[in-house]
């Protein structure tokens, strides 16, 4: 596609509920990142996926997030029994490949728990 | 603990006004310093620097890496209510053999007519 494209861009869920959020990055790209942006803060790196492996989870919150990337493309990010505090915009980015290549964000899922 | 610290946090100034943006840095293993412009929700890539392209100009925009002070200025000459954002700068390294961008909390810039 164009560009990273994200999914839903609005979600609202009940406590305790689980939630998906989709990424879609831009094709040919190998390196996939998660972040959240709560209000007020910078972005929060979360985890990032060479191809499908994820080498590093330590900047995922709690076990109750994972992820996920299969086929080198579309990833996952899930969030188990949801709290209040993960209210926040998620935002994905992709890159030709990491390091030395700038990453291109997409829209982002605004995600309220109530 | 990697940290990216962005000054001032938050500046209002008048059209036609020059600014001058900062970020510093510490990290491992440095490898690349970048800025971002934020207007609604997804950051727009606007400067990568590194080692080996330690200045960069676009328009009235221009940036410069200071390796030894381990810092970064974003410069906006002639600003305009369209450079009203939040400027990020992310700082790209490894840890190990990961690689990771560390941002810093972003400056707003509000740009009044």
């Amino acid at each position: 596609g164009a560009g990273v494209s994200q999914s839903p861009s609005n979600k609202v869920t009940e406590k305790g509920k689980d939630v998906e959020l989709r990424c879609d990055p831009i094709s040919g790209h190998t390196a996939l990142y998660w972040y959240r942006q709560s209000l007020g803060q910078g972005l929060e790196f979360l985890i990032y996926f060479q191809g499908n492996s994820a080498p590093d989870k330590s900047g995922l919150p709690s076990d109750r997030f994972s992820a996920e990337r299969t086929g080198g493309s579309v990833s996952t990010l899930t969030i188990q029994r949801t709290q209040q505090e993960d209210s926040a915009v998620y935002l994905c980015a992709s890159s030709l490949r990491t390091g030395w290549y700038e990453q291109y964000f997409g829209p982002g899922t605004r995600l309220t728990v109530t | 603990e990697d940290k990216v610290v962005q000054s001032p946090l938050s500046l209002v100034v008048h059209e036609g006004d020059t600014v001058t943006l900062n970020c510093s840095y510490e990290v491992t293993n440095f490898r690349s310093l970048l800025w971002y412009k934020q207007e609604k929700k997804a950051p727009t890539f606007l400067f990568m620097l590194t080692s080996s392209g330690i200045e960069k100009k676009s328009g009235r925009l221009s940036s410069i890496l200071d390796k030894k002070e381990l810092s970064s200025i974003l410069n906006i000459t002639a600003t305009q209510t369209g450079d009203s954002a939040i400027y990020l700068c992310a700082v790209g390294h490894y840890f190990g053999s990961n690689y990771k961008l560390t941002f810093g909390k972003g400056t707003l810039l509000t740009v009044n007519p």
